[in-house]
């Protein structure tokens, strides 16, 4: 199984809603990212958890909280969001993040985000 | 920091052969990987290069120079389906992070 699950697909929020993504895999990798992605762009990488801990943060305004309630489970807290914010946001998960060869990243499908 | 350049649209018709460039600036590197994308889809990982050459996988082939920092895609026996995005990227082992590529749209024709 080399899947990563996103939920929800699609998701409209105001700007003072607060919501969460949720992003799952059960292939045993201990590395998960959050990347978001506006269109014709490349994905940006905003987090990365290795073992549950967070080890990436790219100056990744507040208002995007991350949580990794265990090693399979990656969340995204979103809070007083702006319409710029408007993207596709990807979860990534890989073998354990280690440096010591380039690892594959297995992408879920994406939760695509409006923000009005 | 990491610099990957692509070109930013490719056409090419069913069934022939195309090939997608990718030039890097790195510091610290460890292979050059490829991804696709479909419109609205996730990236899927295609092939990797860690060392010099020519490395196959069914239609798609990759290749890699280190001297010249540069490496490319090769689609061969192309299918509308392969109308997609690709993108080169390399491990920043500073941030230990994937840095992807502008990306090249692949539009195939009939």
């Amino acid at each position: 199984d080399t899947e990563v699950t996103q939920t929800p697909k699609h998701l409209v929020m105001g700007m003072t809603n607060k919501k969460s993504l949720k992003c799952e895999q059960h292939m045993g990798h201990r590395a998960m990212y959050w990347y978001k992605q506006k269109a014709k762009k490349p994905p940006e990488l905003m987090f990365v958890y290795s073992y549950e801990k967070l080890s990436i943060n790219e100056s990744v305004p507040s208002r995007f909280s991350p949580e990794c309630p265990n090693s399979s489970l990656l969340n995204l807290h979103l809070h007083a969001l702006q319409p710029e914010d408007s993207a596709l946001y990807l979860c990534a998960s890989s073998q354990d993040g280690t440096i010591t060869y380039q690892e594959t990243q297995y992408f879920g499908p994406g939760t695509r985000l409006l923000v009005l | 920091g990491q610099s990957l350049e692509q070109p930013s649209e490719v056409t090419a018709v069913e069934g022939a052969i195309v090939q997608i460039n990718c030039t890097y600036q790195t510091s610290g590197f460890y292979g050059l990987s490829w991804y696709q994308q479909h419109d609205g889809g996730a990236p899927t990982f295609l092939s990797y290069n860690a060392l010099d050459g020519l490395e196959e996988t069914g239609r798609f082939s990759s290749f890699l120079s280190r001297s010249d920092s540069y490496g490319y895609l090769l689609l061969q026996e192309l299918q509308m389906k392969d109308s997609a995005s690709y993108f080169c990227a390399v491990l920043d082992t500073g941030r230990r992070a994937l840095t992807f590529g502008s990306g090249t749209r692949l539009q195939v024709q009939p």
